[in-house]
């Protein structure tokens, strides 16, 4: 049980252009999702927090307008990232929880390549 | 601030040699520590959820211990397959989860 799916598992793009990664939790409800965003060999950076039907919460520094995070239902949640530029590629990692736990479960990750 | 430290940052074992991995936090009303097991270019697994000090749960080759200030991953006999960056993440009653810098261990067949 708690399967969570992202989709792509890699894109690459122009730059200038919108991408979008979807996350979905498979098996289970996810009241709350996050995106993560890491650099190689680094840890995980929390970009937002999400609960279904409420605008995410970002984290200090992270550009609302840039990263734009979608929770519509309890088991999908979207980041477009607009106007992507070099500095944008990275690893982009999805996680979910639900109402009866904090534990976290991760998607699998979409690496993303700006040109 | 909530901080995780974890050490060592890497870990090289002879296959059988048992270790154990280190993660120490901020004592500041502590919801929850976390075990994550991450493969290159993968997202992180989930191993295990300690809620209390002197709490203990077990995987295969792998026991999570809880403490006041730090956990503790024991691995026992690994195998090169246990070879993975081990995350771990504190929890403090606001939804997010504060991670380390991870252990990347290796395990030499």
């Amino acid at each position: 049980g708690a399967v969570v799916s992202q989709h792509p598992s890699w894109v690459i793009c122009k730059s200038g252009t919108s991408v979008k990664i979807e996350c979905r939790s498979l098996d289970f409800q996810a009241t709350t999702m996050f995106w993560y965003r890491q650099f190689p060999k680094q840890s995980l950076m929390l970009m937002a927090t999400s609960n279904e039907g409420s605008k995410a919460t970002y984290e200090q520094g992270v550009e609302k307008d840039k990263f734009l995070i979608n929770h519509a239902s309890l088991t999908l949640s979207t980041l477009t990232v607009t106007s992507a530029h070099p500095e944008d590629s990275s690893f982009y990692i999805c996680s979910a929880s639900g109402l009866s736990s904090e534990t976290q479960y991760f998607g699998p990750g979409t690496r993303l390549l700006v040109l | 601030e909530d901080q995780v430290t974890q050490s060592p940052e890497a870990l090289r074992l002879q296959e059988g040699e048992s270790s154990s991995l280190n993660c120490s936090y901020t004592v500041s009303g502590l919801r929850g520590l976390f075990w994550y097991r991450q493969d290159p270019g993968k997202g992180p697994e989930f191993l295990f959820t300690l809620y209390s000090a002197g709490e203990e749960k077990e995987k295969e080759r792998l026991k999570a211990t809880l403490t006041k200030k730090e956990s503790f991953l024991h691995i026992t006999a690994p195998k090169p397959e246990d070879s993975a960056t081990y995350l771990c993440a504190s929890h403090f009653g606001n939804e997010k989860l504060t991670f380390g810098t991870g252990t990347r261990l290796t395990i030499i067949p």
